[in-house]
Protein backbone atom coordinates (compact mmCIF):
# COMPACT_ATOMS: atom_id res chain seq x y z
CA UNK A 1 0.00 0.00 0.00
CA UNK A 2 0.78 3.40 0.01
CA UNK A 3 3.25 5.00 2.89
CA UNK A 4 5.85 8.00 3.58
CA UNK A 5 8.74 8.43 5.62
CA UNK A 6 9.60 11.41 6.72
CA UNK A 7 12.93 12.39 8.79
CA UNK A 8 12.48 11.70 12.63
CA UNK A 9 12.42 14.66 14.79
CA UNK A 10 12.67 16.69 16.78
CA UNK A 11 14.68 19.54 14.74
CA UNK A 12 15.76 22.02 16.63
CA UNK A 13 17.51 25.47 14.33
CA UNK A 14 18.53 28.92 15.70
CA UNK A 15 16.76 31.79 13.53
CA UNK A 16 17.85 31.85 9.72
CA UNK A 17 18.98 28.85 9.49
CA UNK A 18 18.66 26.75 6.26
CA UNK A 19 16.04 23.61 6.96
CA UNK A 20 15.57 20.82 4.96
CA UNK A 21 13.01 18.18 6.34
CA UNK A 22 13.75 14.77 4.17
CA UNK A 23 10.84 12.65 2.67
CA UNK A 24 9.80 9.38 0.35
CA UNK A 25 7.14 7.94 -0.51
CA UNK A 26 5.91 5.00 -1.73
CA UNK A 27 3.22 4.65 -3.90
CA UNK A 28 1.25 3.18 -7.28
CA UNK A 29 0.86 5.36 -10.45
CA UNK A 30 1.00 9.01 -9.83
CA UNK A 31 0.04 10.36 -6.28
CA UNK A 32 0.20 13.99 -5.47
CA UNK A 33 2.51 15.38 -2.91
CA UNK A 34 1.64 17.68 -0.18
CA UNK A 35 3.41 19.47 2.81
CA UNK A 36 0.91 20.26 5.85
CA UNK A 37 1.89 22.31 8.89
CA UNK A 38 0.11 22.33 12.20
CA UNK A 39 1.50 25.28 14.62
CA UNK A 40 0.55 24.81 18.01
CA UNK A 41 -2.99 24.57 19.09
CA UNK A 42 -4.37 24.84 15.35
CA UNK A 43 -5.74 22.50 13.02
CA UNK A 44 -3.31 21.22 9.93
CA UNK A 45 -3.08 23.74 7.01
CA UNK A 46 -1.75 22.73 3.49
CA UNK A 47 1.42 24.41 2.84
CA UNK A 48 2.49 23.29 -0.91
CA UNK A 49 1.95 20.86 -2.75
CA UNK A 50 2.93 19.19 -6.21
CA UNK A 51 0.71 16.93 -8.61
CA UNK A 52 3.22 15.70 -11.14
CA UNK A 53 6.66 15.00 -11.64
CA UNK A 54 9.36 17.92 -11.54
CA UNK A 55 6.69 20.08 -10.19
CA UNK A 56 7.99 22.25 -7.32
CA UNK A 57 5.31 23.24 -4.90
CA UNK A 58 6.26 26.66 -2.58
CA UNK A 59 4.39 28.87 -0.15
CA UNK A 60 5.62 31.17 2.32
CA UNK A 61 9.49 31.29 1.64
CA UNK A 62 8.75 27.16 2.02
CA UNK A 63 10.11 24.72 -0.98
CA UNK A 64 9.57 21.23 -2.25
CA UNK A 65 10.02 19.48 -5.61
CA UNK A 66 8.49 15.96 -6.87
CA UNK A 67 11.33 13.64 -7.75
CA UNK A 68 10.21 10.66 -9.25
CA UNK A 69 13.23 8.78 -9.47
CA UNK A 70 14.04 9.32 -5.93
CA UNK A 71 10.22 8.90 -5.02
CA UNK A 72 11.02 12.31 -3.21
CA UNK A 73 9.75 15.34 -1.50
CA UNK A 74 11.83 16.89 0.22
CA UNK A 75 10.80 20.76 2.06
CA UNK A 76 13.55 23.21 2.10
CA UNK A 77 13.76 26.93 3.36
CA UNK A 78 16.70 29.15 2.93
CA UNK A 79 15.93 31.26 6.83
CA UNK A 80 13.66 30.09 8.87
CA UNK A 81 11.81 32.39 11.74
CA UNK A 82 10.88 31.70 14.66
CA UNK A 83 7.06 31.72 13.92
CA UNK A 84 8.03 28.59 11.70
CA UNK A 85 8.32 26.52 15.11
CA UNK A 86 5.45 24.05 14.03
CA UNK A 87 4.98 20.13 13.14
CA UNK A 88 5.29 19.70 9.44
CA UNK A 89 3.52 16.29 7.99
CA UNK A 90 4.77 14.92 4.57
CA UNK A 91 1.95 13.42 2.64
CA UNK A 92 0.48 11.77 -0.55
CA UNK A 93 -2.28 11.29 -1.98
CA UNK A 94 -3.77 8.63 -5.14
CA UNK A 95 -5.54 11.10 -7.94
CA UNK A 96 -8.83 9.49 -8.31
CA UNK A 97 -11.70 7.65 -5.80
CA UNK A 98 -11.52 9.27 -2.30
CA UNK A 99 -8.21 10.85 -2.58
CA UNK A 100 -7.69 10.04 0.92
CA UNK A 101 -4.68 11.41 2.12
CA UNK A 102 -1.81 9.44 3.37
CA UNK A 103 0.53 10.58 6.38
CA UNK A 104 3.97 10.44 7.33
CA UNK A 105 4.64 10.85 10.93
CA UNK A 106 5.41 14.42 11.77
CA UNK A 107 8.58 16.28 11.77
CA UNK A 108 8.40 19.06 14.72
CA UNK A 109 10.54 22.00 14.41
CA UNK A 110 11.68 24.36 16.87
CA UNK A 111 13.34 27.35 15.42
CA UNK A 112 15.39 29.57 18.85
CA UNK A 113 15.65 33.72 18.07
CA UNK B 1 -16.72 31.79 10.34
CA UNK B 2 -16.42 29.51 7.06
CA UNK B 3 -14.10 26.70 7.72
CA UNK B 4 -14.94 23.52 9.00
CA UNK B 5 -15.73 23.00 12.67
CA UNK B 6 -15.86 20.41 15.09
CA UNK B 7 -17.73 19.72 18.77
CA UNK B 8 -16.96 19.45 21.31
CA UNK B 9 -13.56 20.24 20.68
CA UNK B 10 -12.06 18.11 24.16
CA UNK B 11 -14.16 15.07 25.48
CA UNK B 12 -12.60 13.07 28.79
CA UNK B 13 -15.16 9.66 29.13
CA UNK B 14 -14.91 6.35 30.93
CA UNK B 15 -13.91 2.96 29.70
CA UNK B 16 -16.79 1.71 27.95
CA UNK B 17 -19.54 4.87 27.46
CA UNK B 18 -20.59 5.78 23.97
CA UNK B 19 -19.57 9.25 22.78
CA UNK B 20 -20.19 11.14 19.42
CA UNK B 21 -18.56 13.86 17.08
CA UNK B 22 -20.22 16.51 15.30
CA UNK B 23 -18.05 18.08 12.13
CA UNK B 24 -19.77 20.57 10.12
CA UNK B 25 -18.06 21.25 6.74
CA UNK B 26 -17.18 23.85 4.17
CA UNK B 27 -20.77 24.39 3.35
CA UNK B 28 -20.62 23.78 -0.85
CA UNK B 29 -17.86 20.91 0.21
CA UNK B 30 -19.46 17.12 -1.05
CA UNK B 31 -17.09 15.28 0.54
CA UNK B 32 -16.22 14.82 4.11
CA UNK B 33 -13.11 12.88 6.01
CA UNK B 34 -12.39 11.17 9.04
CA UNK B 35 -9.02 10.97 10.25
CA UNK B 36 -7.48 9.85 13.43
CA UNK B 37 -4.22 11.09 15.03
CA UNK B 38 -2.65 9.60 18.16
CA UNK B 39 0.21 10.98 20.06
CA UNK B 40 3.52 11.49 17.94
CA UNK B 41 1.86 9.96 14.87
CA UNK B 42 0.36 11.69 11.36
CA UNK B 43 -3.36 11.42 10.94
CA UNK B 44 -4.74 7.97 9.17
CA UNK B 45 -8.11 7.67 7.07
CA UNK B 46 -11.14 6.29 8.71
CA UNK B 47 -13.59 6.83 6.33
CA UNK B 48 -15.08 9.19 4.12
CA UNK B 49 -18.39 10.42 2.59
CA UNK B 50 -19.58 11.68 -1.02
CA UNK B 51 -22.33 13.61 -0.25
CA UNK B 52 -24.56 11.28 1.96
CA UNK B 53 -22.76 8.21 0.93
CA UNK B 54 -20.03 6.17 2.54
CA UNK B 55 -18.03 4.89 0.24
CA UNK B 56 -15.10 4.12 1.94
CA UNK B 57 -14.02 3.05 5.24
CA UNK B 58 -10.55 1.84 6.72
CA UNK B 59 -9.67 -1.57 8.53
CA UNK B 60 -9.29 0.78 11.35
CA UNK B 61 -12.82 1.45 11.83
CA UNK B 62 -13.83 -1.49 13.70
CA UNK B 63 -17.31 -2.43 14.77
CA UNK B 64 -17.78 -0.23 17.68
CA UNK B 65 -17.35 3.14 14.93
CA UNK B 66 -19.49 4.37 13.10
CA UNK B 67 -20.42 7.65 10.83
CA UNK B 68 -23.11 9.31 9.34
CA UNK B 69 -23.70 12.02 6.72
CA UNK B 70 -27.73 12.25 6.61
CA UNK B 71 -28.40 15.12 4.50
CA UNK B 72 -24.93 15.32 2.73
CA UNK B 73 -23.90 18.18 5.57
CA UNK B 74 -22.39 17.70 9.00
CA UNK B 75 -21.58 14.66 10.05
CA UNK B 76 -21.66 12.66 12.90
CA UNK B 77 -18.94 10.19 14.43
CA UNK B 78 -20.17 7.35 17.15
CA UNK B 79 -17.75 5.47 19.07
CA UNK B 80 -19.52 2.83 21.55
CA UNK B 81 -17.99 1.04 24.34
CA UNK B 82 -15.09 3.15 24.59
CA UNK B 83 -11.94 2.07 25.15
CA UNK B 84 -8.25 3.48 26.25
CA UNK B 85 -6.79 2.84 22.67
CA UNK B 86 -9.64 4.83 21.40
CA UNK B 87 -7.97 8.16 23.10
CA UNK B 88 -6.76 10.37 19.94
CA UNK B 89 -7.45 13.47 18.16
CA UNK B 90 -10.17 13.05 15.70
CA UNK B 91 -9.76 15.39 12.94
CA UNK B 92 -12.35 16.53 10.43
CA UNK B 93 -11.52 17.40 6.88
CA UNK B 94 -13.88 18.49 3.58
CA UNK B 95 -13.23 18.81 -0.03
CA UNK B 96 -15.06 19.87 -3.18
CA UNK B 97 -14.75 16.63 -4.72
CA UNK B 98 -14.84 14.71 -7.69
CA UNK B 99 -13.48 16.93 -9.99
CA UNK B 100 -11.67 15.89 -12.73
CA UNK B 101 -7.70 17.02 -13.66
CA UNK B 102 -7.34 18.89 -10.21
CA UNK B 103 -6.12 18.32 -6.98
CA UNK B 104 -9.35 19.15 -4.31
CA UNK B 105 -7.74 20.25 -1.58
CA UNK B 106 -8.80 19.23 1.97
CA UNK B 107 -9.94 21.38 4.62
CA UNK B 108 -9.09 20.30 8.15
CA UNK B 109 -11.18 20.98 11.42
CA UNK B 110 -9.62 21.97 14.70
CA UNK B 111 -10.14 18.64 15.73
CA UNK B 112 -12.08 16.24 19.07
CA UNK B 113 -9.50 15.32 21.57
CA UNK B 114 -10.85 12.18 23.27
CA UNK B 115 -9.67 11.06 25.76
CA UNK B 116 -10.92 7.89 27.44
CA UNK B 117 -9.72 6.72 31.69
Amino acid sequence: GNSVTQMEGPVTLSEEAFLTINCTYTATGYPSLFWYVQYPGEGLQLLLKATKADDKGSNKGFEATYRKETTSFHLEKGSVQVSDSAVYFCALSSQGGSEKLVFGKGTKLTVNP
Amino acid sequence: DTGVSQNPRHKITKRGQNVTFRCDPISEHNRLYWYRQTLGQGPEFLTYFQNEAQLEKSRLLSDRFSAERPKGSFSTLEIQRTEQGDSAMYLCASSLGGRAGSYNEQFFGPGTRLTVL
